[in-house]
């Protein structure tokens, strides 16, 4: 069976640009989440999605968004970016309806640079 | 919102011997702990899991134990080898999830010496 995957693997951008990266999950697999991983902070929860529904949003700025698909492949948009933007995405799936009690299962991640 | 404090930031052993990484959480209500590995330029990926009516669970030579009272969680892991070099993340959720969501502690470089 197929792992996460995440798409695009690395990624430059410039300050105010926007960027949409993208996760397919694990087949069978509904739930969906997002986080952000940077050196000093680790790793700090984004959003969580089942059957195309928001159902957890973390404490980011409204530049941050997400959406899932009926396919249940996600998407995370940044709008605006900012230098501190630069990080390691790594998007998350799950077979149980909620992601945040049971095992993840990661992908590989995007690294954005904003520059 | 729940917070994770994990230590120690680095762990150097020698082959052979064991670690310890702890972990401490502030929601009383949180029931779900799961501790995460990852390897230089790879993914994170889970090793172990344990849910708050249980008090300690091991597979092979990792083991974590959890006081609910104390609130606080540890990872051991026993006969170190060289693969086992990496960074440990320890985590916490509550049952609502919340803006929280799965809160992960900043990780353990754990070094293992030949």
């Amino acid at each position: 069976k197929a792992g996460v995957t995440q798409t695009p693997r690395y990624l430059i951008k410039t300050r105010g640009q926007q960027v949409t990266l993208s996760c397919s999950p694990i087949s069978g697999h509904r739930s969906v989440s997002w986080y952000q991983q940077t050196p000093g902070q680790g790793l700090q929860f984004l959003f969580e999605y089942f059957s195309e529904t928001q159902r957890n949003k973390g404490n980011f700025p409204g530049r941050f968004s997400g959406r899932q698909f009926s396919n249940s492949r996600s998407e995370m948009n940044v709008s605006t970016l900012e230098l501190g933007d630069s990080a390691l995405y790594l998007c998350a799936s799950s077979l149980a309806q909620s992601s945040y009690n049971s095992p993840l299962h990661f992908g590989n991640g995007t690294r954005l640079t904003v520059t | 919102g729940e917070n994770v404090e994990q230590h120690p930031s680095t762990l150097s052993v020698q082959e052979g011997d064991s670690a310890v990484i702890k972990c401490t959480y502030s929601d009383s209500a949180s029931n779900y702990f799961p501790w995460y590995k990852q390897e230089l330029g790879k993914r994170p990926q889970l090793i172990i899991d344990i849910r708050s009516n249980v008090g300690e669970k091991k597979d092979q030579r990792i083991a974590v134990t959890l006081n609910k009272t104390a609130k606080h969680f540890s990872l051991h892991i026993t006969e170190t080898q060289p693969e086992d070099s990496a960074v440990y993340f320890c985590a916490a959720s509550s049952p609502g999830g919340g803006a929280d969501g799965l809160t992960f502690g900043k990780g353990t470089h754990l070094i293992i010496q030949p």
